[in-house]
């Protein structure tokens, strides 16, 4: 059974820090993996995703990479804005069409 | 902008009585998720469906728990009785399930969820 971990579970950063949250997971054998993100009261949001093949995509501030045969993906946030603050999900697509959830990491960016 | 449409936004009851969350999935989309979402366990797979088929329920408790796919625009998810321990956001998601070789670039729309207090 697949297990997806996220490291560190909550996070405070002062305005404009770089970060780095970090995901693994046991099985390798994926599809894909997932970056969302999560508002308080909201749903969640498809944040990025990267191919098994692939190994970075970028979105704005936004670069994830992924090492699938050491089970790890890394979500970097740059010049870290308040309104970034919010919980951050990683979730990995094995067989079927069902993702897997780590718990998420909560990001808090003070002003 | 289409969205996954869920109701109630929330629902507070009490223990015993039954209860039905609905999804309206995004009009084309042909698969159907239910997770649930605790602070303990992070979000879990109930069911899903594939062309309003039921392709996956093992997450789901039997005894209790009923999903079902009245037609392709409504999705249900029924509790019945519910428990203290029911209480948690439920999650409605959908997809249009890709072709063969697809699966590498797919990914799920999420709705805004039910919170669900069972007292």
């Amino acid at each position: 059974k697949q297990e997806v971990t996220q490291i560190p579970a909550a996070l405070s950063v002062p305005e404009g820090e770089n970060l780095v949250l970090n995901c693994s997971f046991t099985d390798s054998a994926i599809y894909n993996l997932q970056w969302f993100r999560q508002d308080p009261g909201k749903g969640l949001t498809s944040l990025l995703l990267i191919q098994s093949s692939q190994r970075e995509q970028t979105s704005g501030r936004l670069n994830a990479s992924l090492d699938k045969s050491s089970g790890r993906s890394t979500l970097y946030i740059a010049a870290s804005q308040p309104g970034d603050s919010a919980t951050y999900l990683c979730a990995v697509l094995n067989s079927g069409y069902a993702l897997n959830f780590g718990k998420g990491t909560s990001l808090l960016v003070t002003p | 902008d289409a969205r996954v449409t869920q109701t109630p936004r929330h629902k507070v009851t009490e223990m015993g009585q039954e209860v039905t969350m609905r999804c309206q999935p995004i009009l084309g989309h042909n698969t159907v998720f239910w997770y649930r979402q605790t602070m303990m366990q992070g979000l879990e797979l109930l069911a899903y469906f594939r062309n309003r088929a039921p392709l996956d329920d093992s997450g789901m408790p039997k005894d209790r728990f009923s999903a079902e796919m009245p037609d392709a625009t409504l999705a249900t998810l029924k509790i019945q009785p519910s428990e203290p321990r029911d209480s948690a956001v439920y999650f409605c998601a959908s997809g249009l399930a890709p072709l063969l070789g697809g699966l590498a670039i797919w990914s799920q729309h999420f709705g805004d969820g039910t919170r669900l207090s069972i007292l």
